[in-house]
Parts: C-alpha cells; sequence; structure tokens
C-alpha cells in the first residue's frame, strides 16, 4: 500500500514551458486534491475532485489545468508555466464521507521552479 | 466564511520544554477542526482531529489540542517536545460544503533547542 505518489518529485522549467504532474493514489478514495504550498502562505487549494470524470476550482486555479480520467490518477498541468507558479504541489486524497470530513492523506511533494 | 488563524509563524523551544500552538479560527457554522505536521522534506501527516464530542483531543507523538467555543480557538500542546518534533505545524478548518475541502492556516515553524 503506498498510499499517495507524486511525480516527479523536482523539476525546474522555463517560463513558457507546459509539464503535467501526475498524482496516484492507491486507496479507492473519492475525493482528490492540489495544493500549492508558499512561504507564509499554508498551503492553497489549485483544483479538486470528488470523483472520476469530474473537477472543480479551488482557491487559486488560474494557470493550471486538472484532469481525473482514472478514479487513482489526478493529473494537474501547467500549460505555460510563469515564475509565480515556482512553489511546492502536495497532492491529497480522502474517503467521502456523508457526516463531515476525513482525513486527507498527502503525497511527498513536488518541488517546482520557473526561471 | 470560515477561516483559520496561526499567529505565531515561528515558536523556539528548548528541548523537554513545553510547548503551546496557538490557532484561532472563525466560522458560523459547526466546526471541525484539524492538526497537520509537516516534517522537513515531507508531506503532511493528520496529528490531531475534532469533530464532536470531548473538547479535548490527543494525537499521535503526545500532543493534545483542546477546543475551546468561547475563546474560538484549538491550541496544540505538547507537555516535553523532543527534537523530533522539529517541524511545522498547520491548523485547518473544515469549509463547510462539499468535496470535504479544508482551510489551512499559515502554519507555525516549531524549532527544538537542545
Amino acid at each position: 500500500n503506498a498510499g499517495v505518489t507524486q511525480t516527479p518529485k523536482f523539476r525546474v522549467l522555463k517560463t513558457g514551458q507546459s509539464m503535467t504532474l501526475l498524482c496516484a493514489q492507491d486507496m479507492n478514495h473519492e475525493y482528490m486534491y492540489w495544493y500549492r504550498q508558499d512561504p507564509g502562505m499554508g498551503l492553497r487549494l489549485i483544483h479538486y475532485s470528488v470523483g472520476e470524470g469530474t473537477t472543480a476550482k479551488g482557491e487559486v486555479p488560474d494557470g493550471y489545468n486538472v484532469s481525473r480520467l482514472k478514479k487513482q490518477n489526478f493529473l494537474l498541468g501547467l500549460e505555460s508555466a510563469a515564475p509565480s507558479q515556482t512553489s511546492v504541489y502536495f497532492c491529497a486524497s480522502t474517503y467521502a464521507l456523508a457526516g463531515g470530513p476525513d482525513t486527507q492523506y498527502f503525497g511527498p511533494g513536488t518541488r517546482l521552479t520557473v526561471l | 466564511a470560515q477561516s483559520v488563524t496561526q499567529l505565531d509563524s515561528q515558536v523556539p523551544v528548548f528541548e523537554e520544554a513545553p510547548v503551546e500552538l496557538r490557532c484561532n479560527y472563525s466560522s458560523s457554522v459547526s466546526v471541525y477542526l484539524f492538526w497537520y505536521v509537516q516534517y522537513p522534506n515531507q508531506g503532511l501527516q493528520l496529528l490531531l482531529k475534532y469533530l464532536s464530542g470531548s473538547t479535548l483531543v490527543k494525537g499521535i507523538n503526545g500532543f493534545e489540542a483542546e477546543f475551546n467555543k468561547s475563546q474560538t480557538s484549538f491550541h496544540l500542546r505538547k507537555p516535553s517536545v523532543h527534537i523530533s518534533d522539529t517541524a511545522e505545524y498547520f491548523c485547518a478548518v473544515y469549509l463547510y460544503s462539499s468535496a470535504s475541502k479544508i482551510i489551512f492556516g499559515s502554519g507555525t515553524r516549531l524549532s527544538i533547542r537542545p
């Protein structure tokens, strides 16, 4: 049971380049999330998904796109990277509970630098 | 609207001393609160959570937190810290909506001095 995994772990891009971050979970979770972490700002939600084939915008969605073609995978895309997207990106997943929130399980993160 | 505030960005303490990390929240509905810990170069993991019931919540690694509705606080405490507790700690509040979304505070970096 690997939990939540993210690839790649590190990446350096030039302004204008594109890339895709992959998140995979093997816990059969319904909900998945992409966050970015910046110093002094905690984690901010970029996009999330409540199930296969569904996605929704979070707090800071501009410049990012996502897809959830399979339940276990959640992809985060940057079509044209900008220096402001230099950050650490975390993926998380959780069960869908009717009575309230369950624990979110986090991946190890991807450190992205845009030059 | 729900929000969470961590007033202390950094808390230095000596090893074996007690520590309290402060968290205040605002919410107009029922509250669910969390503390997550992030060790250096790792993802976040759940330390403890308050959903209902007893206001004193015990978590992993000897940490506990007390939910105080009148003061809208959920402070994290440990009576004696170890070097291994060096990490960043995030308080979070459930965003009362679908999809189990939560809002994170800005984090408190706990540094332990020998």
